[in-house]
């Protein structure tokens, strides 16, 4: 059975240091999609990134970054010069079913303090 | 830029009665979807609905959820008898191309609270 982990449950940082959050992603599947989502204290779900198992390029937008690496299943997302704005909690998520519903982790909360 | 909308925001009812949440998905898409968030836990997936049946539902959508879409632009779930336990955030998502691994949008959510 696929299964999202997210091993940390919170993370507080000072505005511009950088973060990363951690993501693995458990299954036997050789092709998946791996997705991020931010929820902000106001409860909306915002996607952020969708990484199919075949790109292992990394993705940079802005200050966010992604390195996906299939040999340890991991999904990470780094912030860099991280934001106020940036206190969330973000959730990593993988497709679960054959009609493409998520399964998601268990969410990583991360509070930048000015 | 489309989103998906839904309605109410936040319902408050008593236990035992019948609630109805609604959800517009953007209006191209095909597949749509309700999920569960209990208070500070993560997103459970509820359901999934496509060509007017449901494709897909987990365990928890037992006999006492529904879902419906009555015309071209509501979608909606039901709940018949709400349990305290059913205190949670519900999203509506929706996804408009026909791989599964499209990307799905959400709604901003309904807060239900059972009291």
């Amino acid at each position: 059975a696929q299964k999202v982990t997210q091993a940390q449950t919170e993370i507080s940082v000072v505005e511009k240091e950088d973060v990363t959050l951690d993501c693995v992603y458990e299954t036997r599947d050789t092709t998946y999609y791996l997705f991020w989502y931010k929820q902000p204290p106001s409860g909306e779900l915002v996607f952020l990134i969708r990484r199919n198992s075949f790109d292992e390029q990394n993705e940079i937008s802005g200050r966010y970054s992604w390195n996906f690496q299939k040999s340890t299943s991991s999904f990470n997302f780094t912030i860099t010069a991280s934001q106020v704005v940036d206190s969330a909690v973000y959730f990593c998520a993988a497709y679960g079913g054959s009609q493409g519903n998520l399964i998601f982790g268990k969410g990583t909360k991360l509070s930048v303090k000015p | 830029e489309p989103e998906v909308t839904q309605t109410p925001s936040h319902q408050v009812t008593q236990m035992g009665q019948e609630v109805i949440l609604r959800c517009v998905p953007i209006s191209n898409h095909l597949y749509f979807y309700w999920y569960r968030q209990i208070l500070g836990q993560k997103v459970e997936f509820l359901v999934s609905f496509y060509n007017n049946e449901i494709s897909e539902k987990s365990e928890i959508f037992d006999d006492q959820f529904s879902v419906e879409r009555p015309d071209g632009s509501n979608f909606t779930l039901k709940i018949r008898s709400t349990k305290l336990e059913d205190s949670a955030m519900y999203f509506c998502a929706s996804r408009g191309g026909y791989q599964v691994s499209d990307t799905q949008y959400f709604g901003p959510g309904t807060r239900l609270t059972v009291l």
